[in-house]
């Protein structure tokens, strides 16, 4: 696609329901990364894909996240039981990532996460 | 620890001054940089991306450049126009770049320009 597609765009939630969040790359990106950007606050690394192998989940915060990319192209961030210091926005990023000089990042509009 | 810091937080200017932008960084040893900029609601749009070999790009009215040894990239936007107003972020890519090329972004500087 043309950019990278992210759905919902809003989403509000019951404190202990469980969503799941949609990323679409770039096609043919090689990277996928999943950051979450509180109110007023600089995005904060969640996760990283090199096709459909994570890499490095160091920044999820608690076991509740999930992140998967089964076949290398699309992605979900899954929270389960959902608690009200989880909303935020969550933004997906990805890039060539065929070396260094590949690694500009494109970032999706983000879902608005409310947990309420 | 790895971190980016943005100053000023805010920035309020005339329609047309031109104005600076700053971001300093703990580590001098970089990938790369790349400034953003992201509109109330939205997702983040690329503006520059420096890699570590370069002191500066330019796009047009955008001017970045990189000092690695002090730690600091400014951006320069000449001329600035109402529709410049947003919050304008940097992130700087650290090593170990087998996990990815992963961004840590500072604070940002919300811009307002003023007709």
């Amino acid at each position: 696609g043309a950019g990278v597609s992210q759905s919902p765009r809003y989403k509000v939630a019951k404190r202990g329901q469980d969503v799941a969040l949609r990323c679409d790359p770039i096609s043919g990106h090689v990277s996928l990364f999943w950051y979450q950007q509180a109110l007023g606050q600089g995005p904060e690394f969640l996760t990283y894909f090199q096709n459909e192998a994570q890499l490095d989940k160091s920044g999820l915060p608690s076991d509740r996240f999930f992140a998967e990319r089964p076949e290398g192209s699309v992605s979900t961030l899954k929270i389960q039981r959902t608690q009200q210091e989880d909303s935020a926005v969550y933004l997906c990023a990805s890039s060539l990532g065929e070396g260094q000089g590949n690694t500009e990042a494109f970032f999706g509009q983000g879902t608005r996460l409310t947990v309420v | 620890k790895q971190e980016v810091t943005q100053i000023p937080a805010a920035l309020s200017v005339p329609e047309g001054e031109n104005l600076v932008l700053n971001c300093s960084f703990t580590d001098s040893a970089i990938y790369n940089l790349q400034w953003f900029r992201q509109d109330p609601g939205k997702g983040l749009t690329s503006l520059l991306l420096i890699q570590s070999s370069q002191r500066e790009q330019t796009s047009g009215r955008l001017n970045a450049s990189l000092d690695k040894s002090s730690g600091r990239s400014t951006l320069y936007i000449a001329a600035s126009q109402p529709g410049d107003s947003a919050t304008y972020l940097c992130a700087v890519r650290f090593p170990p770049y087998n996990q990815g090329g992963k961004l840590i972004f500072g604070q940002g500087t919300e811009l307002s320009v003023k007709p």
